[in-house]
């Protein structure tokens, strides 16, 4: 089965320094791979995915993530933060043969000002 | 832009009780999930429901639990008599194409509190 390390739980950073939250993936072949945001009180949007190709992929907001299979890592990117981008990210992982999306743990960023 | 919508945002209820969480999928999605968070945990998949069938499910998603869609707009979780580790925040999800390489677009989720 597959499952998804986050090994940060929460992360405080600075407003306009860059941010890298981390993900790592146990699953056999090629993954589809993902990035989510909830902000308080509201649903999981999707940030960006990765399903095969170029292995920078671009989101919205400004994120940005690259797959590097031979450390079994999705990390995702931001140069610059801003105060809305305080939130809890999930990574989740999904394979090719089946429905279910497996989630991380969360990493819950705080933005100081 | 289309979103998935889920009512209530906030549901008590007594242990034992019958609970039905409700969702409006994306209009053109063909199928639909139900995901839950217990507090502190991760989010974990429930089911999976295409062409008013089952597609997948997992452990959690015991006799206690069923999912429907009883019209062309909503879908249903209905958890028959309702335990203390049910309670969780509830997410239903859809998508345009099944099997999880394509986008589950997610609803912003029911608390359910069970006492």
């Amino acid at each position: 089965a597959q499952s998804v390390t986050q090994p940060d739980i929460h992360i405080t950073v600075s407003e306009g320094a860059s941010l890298e939250l981390r993900c790592n993936y146990s699953y056999g072949a090629t993954p589809y791979l993902f990035w989510y945001v909830q902000s308080p009180g509201q649903g999981l949007q999707l940030l960006l995915k990765y399903f095969s190709g170029d292995t920078l992929v671009q989101g919205i907001k400004g994120f940005e993530a690259e797959f590097k299979r031979s450390q079994s890592s999705f990390n995702l990117r931001k140069p610059s933060v801003h105060w809305s981008d305080a939130a809890e990210y999930f990574c989740a992982v999904g394979r090719s043969n089946d429905y279910k999306l497996s989630f991380g743990a969360g990493t819950t960023v705080t933005v100081r000002a | 832009e289309p979103e998935v919508t889920q009512t209530p945002s906030h549901q008590v209820t007594q242990m034992g009780q019958e609970v039905i969480l409700r969702c409006v999928p994306i209009s053109n999605h063909l199928y639909f999930y139900w995901y839950r968070q217990i507090l502190g945990q991760k989010v974990e998949f429930l089911v999976s429901f295409y062409n008013n069938e089952i597609s997948e499910k997992s452990e959690i998603f015991d006799d206690q639990f069923s999912v429907e869609r009883p019209d062309g707009s909503n879908f249903t979780l209905k958890i028959r008599s309702t335990k203390l580790e049910d309670s969780a925040m509830y997410f239903c999800a859809s998508s345009e194409q099944g099997l999880s390489g394509d986008t589950q677009y997610f609803g912003p989720g029911t608390r359910l509190t069970v006492l």
